[in-house]
């Protein structure tokens, strides 16, 4: 049964850090990995979707990288902003466009 | 505006009471999908359609239950058999871009579910 741990659990940054979240996946047979943000209450937007046949994927101030053989991926966030407080998922996509999710990390950017 | 709606924002039900979430999408997405989330976990499926008139049990199907008789809409029923409903309930609905397993999911606001 695939498993998806994030790493760190929470976060908290002064603002204008560059820094890295971890995601990691216990079976490799995946179709794509997907980054996605939820503010509290509300529901996810999807950042960045990589399929399984890339090694990375960048939008604006974001770059997520995927390593299969060793059940990896990394979502960068460049100069953060207090504005990228969130929690942030990272879910792998297996058959028929199912999704299994991490637990998320808690973002908190401070001025 | 295109996307995906989800009612009520809130709900509460007591105990021993069924209760039906609404999900709509006018997205023109061929695949739907339930997800549960409890605080400080991720999103686990419940259910998921692929088509009209077909729906799949996720990892937590039991004391849920799904229809998906219109492309734009699949409610979600929570059973009184359902042990411990009170959740955050996520729709999401995808199609397929035509690469194998290329879907992008998008999420409605969801649903929170309290039982008194």
């Amino acid at each position: 049964k695939q498993e998806v741990t994030q790493i760190p659990a929470a976060l908290s940054v002064p603002e204008g850090e560059n820094l890295v979240l971890n995601c990691s996946f216990t079976d490799s047979a995946i179709y794509n990995l997907q980054w996605f943000r939820q503010d509290p209450g509300k529901g996810l937007t999807s950042l960045l979707l990589i399929q399984s046949s890339q090694r990375e994927q960048t939008s604006g101030r974001l770059n997520a990288s995927l390593d299969k053989s060793s059940g990896r991926s990394t979502l960068y966030i460049a100069a953060s902003q207090p504005g990228d407080s969130a929690t942030y998922l990272c879910a792998v996509g297996t058959s028929y466009g199912k999704l299994t999710f991490g637990q998320g990390t808690i973002l908190t950017v401070h001025p | 505006d295109g996307g995906i709606t989800q009612s009520p924002k809130y709900l509460f039900r007591k105990e021993g009471q069924n209760v039906t979430l609404s999900c709509e999408q006018n997205l023109n997405h061929d695949a739907m999908y339930w997800y549960r989330q409890d605080p400080g976990q991720g999103l686990r499926l419940i259910y998921y359609s692929q088509i009209v008139n077909d729906f799949q049990k996720g990892d937590i199907a039991e004391g849920y239950s799904v229809s998906r008789e219109k492309k734009e809409s699949f409610p979600l029923t929570v059973t009184s058999a359902q042990k411990n409903p009170t959740a955050f309930y996520l729709c999401a609905s995808s199609i397929d871009l035509g690469l194998a397993g290329v879907r992008t999911q998008y999420f409605g606001p969801g649903t929170r579910l309290t039982v008194l």
